[in-house]
């Protein structure tokens, strides 16, 4: 079974640019997650779905930040315009029961870098 | 604000001693505890959960529970170098969504 898989691995780009990354969870995880990691800092919540509907956007820094998940498969992050703070591991997460419930299967993680 | 502290360490043992990872909790609502394993560039992995107050172990790993003091703790007998990593204690926060709220991690050196 494959497992959580996010592009890219790392993210270089200059502030104000547009960066997308991707996350395909495990097959048949209807929960997906979307965490950051600001060095020094730890694992922030972004967002969850299930399926493709937004539960909880609570953690969604600002506007700059769209989650996408089309068809309840994989998922999207977009930040646009990126700025120098938004630097950062962003960790997908899938399980197939809730978070409470049930363990997060990570992926390796996003590096993005904001110059 | 729901925190979850932990000592970054780092937290040096030498192998075969027991290493002991805390973690301390604010949201007295929280009703389930995780240790996650982190390995440098990977991805962090679920390696025990405790749901009660007391005792969980599994091999060489046990979790202890104290919701009273709000803290949870992973020990680690006959550490080996192979444990060497980033820890994780991650709290389920009370509410509707039960998203888990993740400390910042305890670096941990096993040295020969």
């Amino acid at each position: 079974e494959a497992g959580v898989t996010q592009f890219p691995s790392h993210s270089v780009i200059e502030k104000g640019q547009t960066v997308t990354l991707r996350c395909d969870p495990i097959s048949g995880h209807d929960n997906l997650y979307w965490y950051r990691r600001v060095m020094g800092k730890e694992i922030k919540f972004l967002l969850h779905f299930v399926k493709e509907s937004k539960q909880d956007e609570s953690g969604m820094p600002n506007n700059r930040f769209l989650a996408e998940r089309t068809g309840g498969t994989y998922s999207t992050l977009k930040v646009q315009p990126a700025e120098l703070e938004d630097s950062g591991v962003y960790f997908c997460a899938s399980s197939r029961r809730l978070a409470f419930a049930g363990e997060l299967f990570f992926g390796e993680g996003s590096r993005l870098t904001v110059l | 604000q729901k925190e979850v502290e932990q000592n970054s360490g780092p937290l040096s043992v030498p192998e075969g001693a027991i290493a002991s990872l805390n973690c301390t909790y604010s949201d007295r609502g929280s009703q389930s505890f995780f240790w996650y394993r982190q390995y440098s560039g990977k991805s962090p992995e679920l390696i025990m959960f405790i749901y009660s107050n007391g005792d969980k172990e599994d091999g060489r790993f046990t979790a202890q529970l104290n919701k009273a003091s709000q803290y949870v703790s992973l020990l680690i007998r006959d550490s080996q170098p192979s444990d060497s990593a980033t820890y994780l204690c991650a709290v389920n926060s009370s509410g509707g969504s039960y998203i888990p709220t993740f400390g910042r991690g305890t670096s941990l050196i096993v040295h020969p």
